[in-house]
C-alpha cells in the first residue's frame, strides 16, 4: 500500500478483556516496530520485527503483551487482560532494510480501557 | 540508557517568524537522528533524517543540524506559517539498537496569524 495502515483507529474495551491491534506495513518493508504513546510516558518502543522474527522485545511492559508477524507483512499486537494503564495510542512504524533507514508511521490505534 | 530532551516544551510565535527547536541526547553514539511532526490525533510524519556523519539536512523551509559530539540537534523553521502548528518530535537511533527510536517529549508549536 501507499503507507502504513493500522486498525482499528479507535478501540474502547472493558478492563480484563483481550484486544488485538493490527498493522499493515508499506509493501516491501521488512523492518516493523510497535511503539506506545501515552500522556505520562511519551513515545516508547515496544517490539521490533525483522521479517517474521522479533529480535528485540525489550519494550514489552509485561507478559500480557505479545505480538506476531506473518508472511513478513501484517503484524498483530495482542494485549491480554487489559488494564486501565494500557490506555494509550499504539503506533506502528516500518522501514526498508535492516531498520536503520527512515521509519514511516501509521496513524495509530487509540486504545481506551474502561 | 539514552535520554532525549527537547526544549522548549511549547512555543508560540506570530506568522512569519524564523524559529529554532532544540534537541539534546545523552549518548553521542547514535546512528542517525530523525525529526517528526505530529498533528493532533494523527500519527507521525517524518520531516528529516540526519545520518551521524552529516552536519545538516534541508527540506524546503526546514533545516536540521546535528552536532553528534555535543549531543545536540536543532530544527530551524524559516518563515513560519499557521500550518506549521503541530508537535515536533526528535528521535535518535543507536548503533546497536536494531534501529529502534528513542524519542524526546516533543515541542508543541503554535503559529498564530
Amino acid at each position: 500500500g501507499a503507507g502504513v495502515s493500522q486498525s482499528p483507529s479507535n478501540k474502547v474495551t472493558e478492563k480484563g478483556k483481550d484486544v488485538e491491534l493490527r498493522c499493515d506495513p508499506i509493501s516491501g518493508h521488512t523492518a516493523l516496530y510497535w511503539y506506545r504513546q501515552s500522556l505520562g510516558q511519551g513515545l516508547e518502543f515496544l517490539i521490533y520485527f525483522q521479517g517474521n522474527s522479533a529480535p528485540d522485545k525489550s519494550g514489552l511492559p509485561s507478559d500480557r503483551f505479545s505480538a506476531e508477524r506473518t508472511g513478513g507483512s501484517v503484524s498483530t499486537l495482542t494485549i491480554q487482560r487489559t488494564q486501565q494503564e494500557d490506555s494509550a495510542v499504539y503506533l506502528c512504524a516500518t522501514s526498508s532494510g535492516s531498520g536503520y533507514n527512515e521509519q514511516f508511521f501509521g496513524p495509530g490505534t487509540r486504545l481506551t480501557v474502561l | 540508557k539514552q535520554e532525549v530532551t527537547q526544549i522548549p516544551a511549547a512555543l508560540s510565535v506570530p506568522e512569519g517568524e524564523n524559529l529554532v527547536l532544540n534537541c539534546s541526547f545523552t549518548d553521542s553514539a547514535i546512528y542517525n537522528l530523525q525529526w517528526f511532526r505530529q498533528d493532533p490525533g494523527k500519527g507521525l510524519t517524518s520531516l528529516l533524517l540526519i545520518q551521524s556523519s552529516q552536519r545538516e539536512q534541508t527540506s524546503g523551509r526546514l533545516n536540521a543540524s546535528l552536532d553528534k559530539s555535543s549531543g545536540r540537534s536543532t530544527l530551524y523553521i524559516a518563515a513560519s506559517q499557521p500550518g506549521d502548528s503541530a508537535t515536533y518530535l526528535c528521535a535518535v537511533r543507536g548503533g546497536t539498537s536494531y534501529g529502534k527510536l528513542t524519542f524526546g517529549q516533543g515541542t508543541i508549536l503554535t503559529v498564530h496569524p
